[in-house]
C-alpha cells in the first residue's frame, strides 16, 4: 500500500490529452514538493517533472504537472504512442522521513 | 556524458548479503547526493537512502535501517549500497539515482539498475 495514491491504469487515444493524479496527504504533498517520472518497462526512471511543476531538461513541452493542497497531477497532452509508459510521483514525507512514490500508472495510448 | 554504471546481476542465498556499485562519470562527484532506489518485479519504486559524498551525511528509510549501508569512494567516485540479511522479497532491481542540482528530491540522472535475485 504506497503513501501515495495514483490510479492503477489509465488509457486514451493518441492525440488526446490524459491527466494522472497523485493523492497524499499533509505530511507529504501538502507540505513538500512532487516530482514525477517516467518509466519504460525494462528501462531506469527518467524525471519528468520536480518542484511541483517544472519539465525537466530535455522532455517535452506536452508534459506539464501541478498541485494543490495535498494532491498533485501530470498531464500529457497530444499523446503519441512513445508516451506508453508507467507514471510514478514522489515527494518527501516529514511523518516517515523519507522519499515516497506513488504506486504508479500505467499508462496506454490506445 | 553525465552516467552512472552500476555492477552487475547478482544472486544471493537468504540470509547472505550484497553489495552494489555505483561509478559516476561526467560530473563532480563530490557535488551531488546519490539516493538507492529499488524496484520488485512488477512493482513500484521504493527510496531505501540518501548519502552525500562530500559531508559523507547519510539517511536511510525507516523500513531499513539497521540492514542497510550506504558508503562511498571518493577517489574512484563510486558509491555503494549493501544490504544485509537478505529474504527473497529483497529480490529487485536496485537502482542508485542522483539528485537534481535545485532540489534534492528529484533524481535527474539514474544508473541503469542491478538485479539481485535472493533464493535458496
Amino acid at each position: 500500500q504506497s503513501v501515495l495514491t495514483q490510479p492503477p491504469s489509465l488509457s486514451a487515444a493518441p492525440r488526446q490529452r490524459v491527466t494522472i493524479s497523485c493523492s497524499g496527504s499533509s505530511s507529504n504533498i501538502g507540505t513538500n514538493d512532487v516530482n514525477w517520472y517516467q518509466q519504460v518497462p525494462g528501462k531506469a526512471p527518467k524525471l519528468l517533472v520536480y518542484y511541483d511543476d517544472l519539465v525537466a531538461s530535455g522532455v517535452s513541452d506536452r508534459f506539464s504537472a501541478s498541485k494543490s493542497g495535498t494532491s498533485a497531477s501530470l498531464a500529457i497532452s497530444g499523446l503519441q504512442s512513445e508516451d506508453e509508459a508507467d507514471y510514478y510521483c514522489a515527494t518527501w514525507d516529514d511523518s516517515l522521513k523519507g522519499m515516497v512514490f506513488g504506486g504508479g500508472t500505467k499508462l496506454t495510448v490506445l | 556524458q553525465v552516467q552512472l554504471v552500476q555492477s552487475g546481476a547478482e544472486v544471493k542465498k537468504p540470509g547472505a548479503s550484497v553489495k552494489v556499485s555505483c561509478k559516476a562519470s561526467g560530473y563532480t562527484f563530490n557535488n551531488y547526493d546519490i539516493n538507492w532506489v529499488r524496484q520488485a518485479p512488477g512493482q513500484g519504486l521504493e527510496w531505501m537512502g540518501r548519502m552525500n559524498p562530500k559531508s559523507d551525511d547519510i539517511g536511510y528509510a525507516q523500513k531499513f535501517q539497521g540492514r542497510v549501508s550506504i558508503t562511498r569512494n571518493i577517489s574512484i567516485s563510486t558509491a555503494y549500497m549493501e544490504l544485509s540479511s537478505l529474504r527473497s522479497e529483497d529480490t529487485a532491481v536496485y537502482y542508485c539515482a542522483r539528485s537534481h542540482d535545485s532540489s534534492y528530491d528529484a533524481f535527474d540522472v539514474w544508473g541503469h539498475g542491478t538485479m539481485v535475485t535472493v533464493s535458496s
